[in-house]
């Protein structure tokens, strides 16, 4: 069974930019969620999506955004960035938050690099 | 004060030690406890998921739960140069976001 996958790997950008990032789920789940890890913050909770819908946001700004699709994908889209958006972003899958709760796996992260 | 505490360590242990890792937490609504693996360059990995208070064993890995006095613990029985990582607590309450340890970087000496 494939587990999260997520790309890229690696993305430059510069100051003031746009990112997106991509996750796919591990199927049949329909839970993702977004974790920022920065140096010396740990891992942060950006974002949970499930079902289509936005079910919950960390303490981020704004211009931290995603969606969901249909197929249970979800993309993380940071605007205007900044030098402190440098990170490793995390995405994690479970199955539907219906029913009894099950633990998040996750994938190898998208690290972005702001110059 | 952080919600949850673990020391980031390092601990350095010879093979086949007992390798104890520890956390505690201020939110006494969290209920699900959850220890990651996270190897360099790599995603966190699950180890061991417990809900509520008690103990849980996967092979050479107990978990403890303590909610009375808010601590969670991994034991990792006969470590071996493979468990060499930064090991992550995690812990939610009923919304589903992952509150995170600093994690502990633990090294093998084989």
């Amino acid at each position: 069974e494939a587990g999260v996958t997520q790309s890229p790997t690696h993305l430059i950008k510069t100051r003031g930019q746009q990112a997106t990032l991509r996750c796919s789920p591990i199927s049949g789940h329909t839970s993702v969620y977004w974790y920022q890890q920065a140096l010396g913050l740990g891992l942060q909770f950006l974002l949970w999506y499930d079902e289509g819908e936005e079910r919950n946001r960390g303490n981020f700004p704004p211009r931290f955004s995603g969606r969901q699709f249909p197929n249970y994908s979800s993309e993380l889209n940071v605007n205007a960035l900044e030098l402190e958006d440098s990170a490793l972003y995390l995405c994690a899958s479970s199955p539907s938050r219906q029913g009894a709760r099950q633990p998040q796996h996750f994938g190898d992260g998208t690290r972005l690099s702001i110059l | 004060q952080k919600e949850v505490e673990q020391d980031p360590g390092p601990l350095s242990v010879p093979e086949g030690a007992i390798v104890s890792l520890n956390c505690t937490y201020s939110n006494s609504a969290f209920q699900y406890f959850m220890w990651y693996r996270q190897y360099s360059r790599k995603g966190p990995e699950l180890l061991m998921y417990t809900y509520s208070s008690g103990n849980k064993e996967d092979g050479r890995f107990t978990a403890q739960v303590d909610k009375s006095s808010k601590y969670i613990s991994l034991f990792i029985r006969d470590s071996q140069p493979s468990d060499s990582a930064t090991y992550l607590c995690a812990m939610s309450d009923d919304d589903y976001k992952l509150s995170f340890g600093a994690g502990t970087t633990v090294t093998v000496r084989a």
